[in-house]
């Protein structure tokens, strides 16, 4: 079984850019992945699909500040010009015929 | 627009039982699957169970297969959960969340939540 692993938690300052990451379990290279945001009091909001040949295709209305990439067993979430409202939990995800599979998270504090 | 909305959670006892309701609206509902995810209290997102467009295929997490049952109505743009002999351990924020691609795994938009307290 696929298993996402995700640091607990990251910072960076105020219109810098973080680099989150996700990492598939051995083996499962091929995996696409997607990045959920979820902010406090929220409902979590589909952020992007991270395909494993590194491309990756913004959800409605996500602006481009956010993009993907992936190498191997690891996808990552860029975020740039980092403002205050994407302080929040970013989970990974992914999914084959009969489960859907979510990273722990990782908490990103804007400084 | 795209609007997902739960309803339906609330406190329970231990053993009891709860219908959660998910009603969409701003996509053609039968062309999805759906799914809902949950989260407890101080955890992270945990998939909980979805279903195929038509309904003819069914998939749960292993913690909750036998208790609950997810179904849907085509007719009504609306999908549910029937969560029976409950746990503490089920207490959680219940979202429902709709599913793309061929297998509907990718989840792609959500609803805000609905809570479920299990609780004696």
């Amino acid at each position: 079984q696929v298993v996402l692993s995700q640091s607990p938690s990251a910072s960076a300052s105020l219109g810098a850019s973080v680099k989150l990451s996700c990492t598939l379990s051995s083996g499962h290279s091929d995996y696409d992945i997607a990045w959920h945001q979820h902010q406090a009091q929220k409902g979590p909001r589909y952020l992007m699909k991270v395909f494993s040949d590194g491309r990756h295709i913004n959800g409605d209305g996500i602006p481009d500040r956010f993009s993907g990439s992936s190498s191997g067993t690891e996808r990552y979430l860029t975020i740039s010009r980092l403002q205050s409202e994407d302080e929040a939990d970013y989970y990974c995800q992914t999914w084959g015929i009969g489960f859907v599979i979510f990273g722990g998270g990782t908490r990103l504090t804007v400084l | 627009e795209v609007q997902v909305v739960e309803s339906g959670g609330g406190l329970v006892h231990p053993g009891g039982s709860l219908r959660l309701s998910c009603g969409v609206s701003g996509f053609t509902f039968a062309s999805y699957w759906m799914s809902w995810v949950r989260q407890a209290p101080g955890k992270g997102l945990e998939w909980v169970a979805n279903i195929r467009q038509d309904g003819s295929e069914t998939y749960y997490v292993d913690s909750v297969r036998g208790r609950f049952i997810i179904s849907r109505d085509n007719a009504k743009n609306s999908v549910h959960l029937q969560m029976n002999s409950l746990r503490v351990e089920d207490m959680a924020v219940y979202y429902c969340a709709r599913g793309g691609g061929s297998i509907g795994g990718e989840i792609n938009y959500w609803g805000q939540g609905t809570p479920v307290t299990v609780s004696s």
